[in-house]
């Protein structure tokens, strides 16, 4: 599974658009990008993925470049809720899901 | 449904005592997998399972040994409890390994003394 890289935290005020990138220059083609979260110390929570088409469902925007060696996550609308770690994982074949630190996002009043 | 349960949630063990961790799901989902996330770091694979009566190794499996007898059930044990293995410990379950999504239960938060 390629290596992802995630900035260590970001803030984001509340009813704004929270922006996360990750970069995975290393990812090969039948590799999917997937983010989970982890609110507090609770399990993580599977969010969305994609192979190379942007995905959209209730919760979040999947955004992936054309050449797959960067990709965002949008929430739309952040809330309080949605403070928590965000991880960004690429995935092929393997029976594994390498977490890495992700992203510490923090919602502001 | 329930999802993935884990039990127990908590645990205080002393050096050298054993304990097993229960991790069930009732998604009749095939892959099954025990994670322990240490403090500030992302989760670390210990054992994973694709199917009934099969087992592998993952990324730190010194110290544990795993069984899934049941489809549904996945037991992680600690043969000889060491400090080091104070941990929160996750399990996870999904219909496929490959790409489809996880569900993860809710920890067990351990601590060896």
């Amino acid at each position: 599974d390629a290596k992802t890289t995630q900035p260590p935290s970001m803030d984001c005020a509340e009813g704004r658009a929270a922006n996360l990138p990750c970069n995975h220059s290393t990812i090969s083609g039948n590799e999917y990008v997937y983010w989970y979260r982890q609110i507090h110390s609770q399990g993580p929570q599977y969010i969305i993925h994609g192979l190379k088409n942007n995905e959209t469902n209730e919760m979040a925007s999947l955004i992936i470049t054309e050449d797959r060696k960067s990709s965002t996550l949008i929430l739309p609308h952040a809330t309080l809720r949605d403070t928590a770690v965000y991880y960004c994982i690429v995935r092929g074949g393997a029976n594994n899901l390498f977490f890495g630190t992700g992203t510490r996002l923090t919602v502001i009043p | 449904n329930a999802g993935v349960t884990q039990t127990p949630k908590f645990r205080v063990l002393k050096t050298g005592q054993s304990m097993t961790l229960l991790c069930a799901q009732d998604m009749n989902h095939e892959y099954m997998y025990w994670y322990r996330q240490d403090p500030g770091m992302g989760l670390r694979l210990i054992h994973y399972s694709v199917g009934e009566g099969t087992t592998a190794k993952g990324e730190v499996p010194d110290g544990y040994n795993v069984s899934r007898l049941k489809k549904q059930n996945f037991l992680l044990g600690l043969e000889s409890a060491a400090p080091s293995q104070t941990s929160v410990y996750f399990c996870a379950s999904s219909l496929e390994g490959g790409i489809t999504e996880a569900f993860f239960g809710q920890g067990t938060r351990l601590t060896v003394v």
